[in-house]
């Protein structure tokens, strides 16, 4: 089946350190693969998203560059803010004949950023 | 911006009573889906709709769970009887999907429904 593993959290960084949060994938097609954050008490919101090998996703100085060699996604940011703190989801969708193209997402890793 | 409303954005109720979600999609788009979030299990499909019509609901509870469209403008999640275990939140999200080889899933979510059932 498919499914989206990523990195545990909880992560605790410094205002302006570097961001990584690690995703890959296990898919039975080609899917397309998405970021997703969550701030406190709020649904969740589209931060980027890839649709093929290669392609880099970017949004707010977040990226995440699709590598289909090694299925992964993950997430990056050259230096984060108080701001940025959220819970972060990464998902894939897979085009499946006869059926909407549903997300798959990953349990999601809870970023705090210290001022 | 366009927005997924979702209400009650909380709901506190006793275990066995009937608790109805509603959610109305951005206007426009055709698919529509219920998750489930909560510590535990994370982000867990519900059902989805494409054009009003279920899709699949596989991920639901069947005995007590059940979803509809009315009509475009309004998605219902209902839970009859409610038990403890039914506390989440339960968030709606709507997208458009044109044929099946054309463009990414990009999925609009709704604030959410706290569910509380004591």
């Amino acid at each position: 089946g498919n499914s989206v593993t990523q990195m545990e959290g909880p992560v605790t960084l410094s205002e302006e350190a570097f961001l990584t949060i690690n995703c890959t994938y296990t898919a039975t097609g080609y899917p397309s693969l998405f970021w997703y954050v969550q701030y406190p008490g709020e649904g969740l919101q589209l931060l980027l998203k890839a649709t093929k090998a290669d392609d880099k996703g970017s949004n707010k100085g977040f990226e995440a560059t699709y590598r289909k060699e090694t299925t992964s996604f993950h997430l990056e940011k050259g230096s984060v803010q108080v701001s940025d703190s959220a819970v972060y989801f990464c998902a894939l969708s897979l085009i499946s004949s006869g059926s909407a193209r549903q997300l798959t997402f990953g349990s999601g890793t809870q970023l705090t950023v210290l001022p | 911006d366009a927005r997924v409303t979702q209400t009650p954005r909380h709901k506190v109720t006793e275990m066995g009573q009937e608790v109805t979600m509603r959610c109305q999609p951005i206007l426009g788009h055709n698919t529509v889906f219920w998750y489930r979030q909560t510590m535990m299990q994370g982000l867990e499909l519900l059902a989805y709709f494409r054009n009003r019509a279920p899709l699949d609901d596989s991920g639901m509870p069947k005995d007590r769970f059940s979803a509809e469209m009315p009509d475009a403008t309004l998605a219902t999640l209902k839970i009859q009887p409610s038990e403890p275990r039914d506390s989440a939140v339960y968030f709606c999200a709507s997208g458009l999907t044109q044929g099946q080889g054309s463009g990414a899933n990009v999925l609009t979510f709704g604030a959410g429904s706290r569910l509380t059932v004591l």
